[in-house]
């Protein structure tokens, strides 16, 4: 079965500079949430979309800025990036009218 | 607000034999949906098994089931013919109905003994 997509798996930026996370949810799926978590710790909610509009809000700094597409796709954009967002970052999706959160395999980003 | 704790940072069991891992959890919403997840090595998130609250049977996927304690607030895991696959960090996840934010417990290791 096909499953969330994420790119790229593994990216290294210095400080200062942007990066963007994608996220392909499973088809037919339209509502994208985006996670961090740090090293040891659990996930922590980000930001969610439902229909290309942000539906809810987490604990996300003013630096990072997200969306989805039309088809449904999202992106996460990171500026000014700081040692501490170094960390995996997921994605996950939902079936339309369903609560079931699938997850993808993560981005794990590296800020030197 | 959600809290969800995991008292126990890791557990070991014998290959083939059951363990029982312990969540417990605090909601002030009265529908909500309680989630395992396991984190192997491959750090992957994968979905172990689902309860809806409203529901008073314990959920069951294969070789794993809950115990759902409604009125304790509480909701473990147990994994019973436990496999080498098994071993990971099973996170207990809560989430309110109609809300979009999983509040995630902070996880409990397991290791499984040859």
């Amino acid at each position: 079965a096909a499953g969330v997509i994420q790119s790229p798996r593994h990216l290294i930026k210095e400080k200062r500079e942007t990066a963007t996370l994608k996220c392909y949810p499973i088809p037919r799926h339209d509502t994208v949430y985006w996670y961090q978590q740090g090293p040891g710790q659990d996930p922590q909610f980000l930001i969610s979309f439902y229909e290309k509009m942000q539906s809810d809000k987490g604990s996300i700094p003013d630096r990072f800025s997200a969306q989805q597409f039309s088809d449904y796709h999202s992106e996460l954009n990171m500026s000014s990036l700081e040692l501490g967002d170094s960390a995996l970052y997921f994605c996950a999706s939902t079936f339309p009218g369903t609560d079931t959160q699938y997850f993808g395999p993560g981005t794990r980003l590296t800020v030197l | 607000a959600q809290t969800v704790t995991q008292s126990q940072p890791e557990m070991s069991v014998q290959e083939a034999e059951t363990v029982t891992l312990s969540c417990t959890y605090d909601t002030s919403e009265s529908d909500y949906y309680l989630f395992w997840y396991k984190q192997p090595p491959s750090r992957q998130m994968i979905l172990v098994i689902r309860q809806e609250a409203y529901k008073q049977q314990n959920a069951t996927e294969n070789r794993f089931s809950v115990n759902f304690q409604k009125a304790a607030k509480s909701f473990s895991l147990k994994i019973s013919d436990s496999q080498l696959g098994d071993a990971a960090m099973y996170f207990c996840a809560c989430l309110p109905f109609g809300n979009e934010k999983l509040t995630f417990g902070t996880g409990t290791r397991l290791t499984i003994i040859p």
